[in-house]
């Protein structure tokens, strides 16, 4: 079955540190990949996206992530963290079997300790 | 401003008794989507629409409907619900379907009792 996985549940971090947020993935074929983000009490927000091409994406606020074919991943870092970071992160992929659906994992929160 | 936009923002009833969740969006869009939020569940799909009488299931279709009638409009239907569907649902839109960035509705939280 395709799927995605993040597998921390929460991720701290120092203001000024670098962050990483772990994505990988089922599917078959080529994947499209995104991240979102949801701050508290609003709705999901696009950060980026790996369609084809240059494994390094660059996105929204200062975020960046990179696809890795050979690990199944796409994890999400920053070089930075600000407090202002602190949100739910979702990664996502398109289900490859056919259909126009997306799949989701169950996120991660980023905790950024001033 | 574009936007998705759903009603009612909350929303507490009880079992049985059939509610709609609005959903609509000023882009012309194409593809429109509903998910559910559970904690530790993340995001799941339950419907989406790739244009107007377009409709096919997400991965947790089961106990709702769904119409797209009008390209702009994408109702959410619980006939008979359940304690089990008390969840925060989002409705989504693209200008068409995958790889399009999705923009998402500021959710509804619904409890059923």
């Amino acid at each position: 079955a395709q799927s995605v996985a993040q597998p921390e549940d929460q991720v701290n971090v120092a203001e000024g540190n670098p962050l990483t947020v772990k994505c990988t993935y089922s599917v078959s074929g080529n994947p499209y990949l995104f991240w979102y983000v949801q701050y508290p009490n609003r709705g999901l927000q696009f950060l980026l996206k790996y369609i084809t091409g240059d494994n390094l994406v660059k996105g929204s606020y200062g975020f960046e992530a990179e696809f890795n074919k050979s690990q199944t991943s796409f994890h999400l870092k920053k070089p930075s963290a600000l407090v202002s970071d602190s949100a739910l992160y979702f990664c996502a992929v398109r289900d490859t079997g056919g259909t126009y659906k997306y799949i989701f994992g169950t996120g991660t929160r980023l905790k950024v300790l001033a | 401003e574009a936007q998705v936009t759903q009603n009612p923002r909350y929303l507490i009833t009880v079992t049985g008794k059939k509610l709609t969740v609005t959903c609509s969006q000023n882009m012309n869009h194409e593809y429109m989507s509903w998910y559910r939020q559970d904690p530790g569940l993340g995001l799941r799909q339950i419907y989406y629409s790739m244009n107007v009488e377009a409709t096919d299931k997400g991965d947790v279709p089961e106990g709702y409907k769904v119409s797209r009638k009008e390209k702009r409009n994408f109702p959410l239907i619980l006939e008979s619900p359940s304690p089990n569907q008390t969840s925060l649902y989002f409705c989504a839109s693209s200008l068409q379907g995958p790889p399009d960035t999705q923009y998402f509705g500021p959710g509804t939280r619904l409890t059923v009792l």
